[in-house]
């Protein structure tokens, strides 16, 4: 079956380092992946995408680079902002067409400090 | 883009009681998701909710234990039925309106 690891947390990083936060997968097929984030007291939200091997997804900042060799779909940020703790989860669908068959790892919660 | 309203945004609850959650979407949508976040675990999908049909369940979760409305296409409700501590946990409701956006969660504590 599908299935999405990623690192746990919390992570504690302080203002303006660099962030990586780990995500690998096991799937059927060829999978779209996905990074989504959840601010606190708010929904989960789209952050980045790649639909294919060597796509970057890139959005506020983030990057992550879908590597079909490693099986992995790493989050970084350069430089990390208060603004940027929330809980990230990394997720992938193998349907293109089955939005329902989404699996997503566990979340990982990032807090930066000022 | 789809904002979705859900309630509450926790609850405890005795055990052996039920509670309905409600999501509402300020547009209309075709496919509505139920989630569940245990503690420590992934998002998993209850159940797939289109309106005019029967909600489609997956693998391990049953209608009696987790009925579902969708009287119109802006809004659905998840009752969680006969509530034991293993229900505790997060529920979140999620829409496709090009792509997928989720309800801010009900975290339910169950005694």
């Amino acid at each position: 079956g599908n299935s999405v690891t990623q690192m746990e947390g919390p992570v504690t990083l302080s203002e303006e380092a660099f962030l990586t936060i780990n995500c690998t997968y096991t799937a059927t097929g060829y999978p779209s992946l996905f990074w989504y984030v959840q601010y606190p007291g708010e929904g989960l939200q789209l952050l980045l995408k790649a639909t294919k091997a060597d796509d970057k997804g890139s959005n506020k900042g983030f990057e992550a680079t879908y590597r079909k060799e490693t099986t992995s779909f790493h989050l970084e940020k350069g430089s990390v902002q208060v603004s940027d703790s929330a809980v990230y989860f990394c997720a992938l669908r193998v349907d293109p067409g089955g939005y329902q068959k989404v699996t997503f790892g566990i979340g990982t919660k990032l807090q930066v400090i000022p | 883009s789809a904002v979705i309203s859900q309630k509450p945004s926790r609850d405890i609850c005795q055990r052996g009681t039920s509670l309905t959650i409600q999501c509402q979407v300020d547009s209309q949508v075709t496919m509505m998701f139920w989630y569940r976040q245990q503690p420590g675990q992934s998002l998993t999908l209850i159940a797939t909710a289109n309106q005019g049909s029967e909600a489609t369940y997956e693998s391990g979760f049953v209608i009696d234990k987790f009925p579902i409305s969708r009287p119109n296409l802006t809004f659905s409700t998840l009752t969680v039925s006969n509530m034991s501590p293993e229900d505790s946990s997060i529920y979140l409701c999620s829409v496709l309106d090009e792509k997928l956006f989720f309800g801010s969660g009900t975290q339910l504590s169950v005694l």
